[in-house]
């Protein structure tokens, strides 16, 4: 089945440094990724949608300019939290969307970032 | 506004069956998603529906009854292992996926 590999699986940072995660989609090709946000106790956000070629889709209230995302080819698609800060320690998910039953497009996730901003 | 509902934590015992019911108010419907998330971890795949009727995979099953908005997840012969979150998500007919925010499965002796 389809794999999307993701890492680093745990970061932690100082405050005001930027961290990088990566999603690479294994075998198979995704023109589009979507990278979510998820607390503690708390359901899957959706931060943003990563184009192959162009720029990402940000959710309302995601700030674009502080989560940059770079989908640079068919298979990898690139998170960077500029300037961290405590507020942003979360568990970071990419995922893409692959062939599933009844020809349904389903979720593949990574296998998430854990960031701690000190 | 597009909605998921959920029961935020159920019980069960091990060998026992349990079922997780999903409601749904979305604009539009394009098939619905069963994920199994343990904790620490990222959510997998278990089922997708898309017409109405019951689809079995192995000790899961998974119903769906557009009419109603309802959607319901089966599991049987209850592991330990089970122990864990599981997400609802509906696509709309924009086919953004909508989550719920969860169920806590948690599976005692």
């Amino acid at each position: 089945g389809a794999v999307v590999s993701q890492h680093p699986s745990w970061v932690i940072c100082k405050s005001g440094t930027s961290v990088k995660i990566e999603c690479r989609s294994l075998d198979f090709q995704a023109t589009t990724m979507f990278w979510y946000r998820q607390f503690p106790k708390q359901s899957l956000m959706l931060m943003a949608t990563s184009n192959e070629g162009s720029k990402a889709t940000y959710e309302q209230g995601v700030e674009k300019d502080k989560f940059l995302i770079n989908h640079a080819s068919l298979t990898l698609s690139t998170l960077t939290v500029t300037s961290a800060h405590p507020e942003d320690s979360s568990f970071y998910i990419c995922s893409a969307e692959a062939g599933g039953p009844s020809g349904a497009n389903v979720l593949t996730f990574g296998a998430g970032s854990r960031l701690t901003v000190l | 506004g597009q909605n998921i509902d959920q029961p935020t934590e159920m019980t069960a015992t091990e060998g026992a069956i349990v079922q997780i019911n999903c409601t749904y108010q979305t604009s539009g419907f394009n098939g619905l998603f069963w994920y199994q998330q343990h904790a620490g971890e990222a959510p997998t795949f278990l089922s997708y529906n898309v017409l109405d009727g019951l689809e079995e995979k192995g000790r899961f099953s998974s119903f769906l009854s557009r009419s109603k908005g309802y959607s319901y997840l089966l599991l049987k012969e209850l592991q330990m292992k089970d122990s864990a979150s599981y997400l609802c998500a509906v696509r709309d007919s924009n086919y953004q996926l909508i989550w719920g925010a969860g169920t806590k499965l948690i599976i005692k002796p």
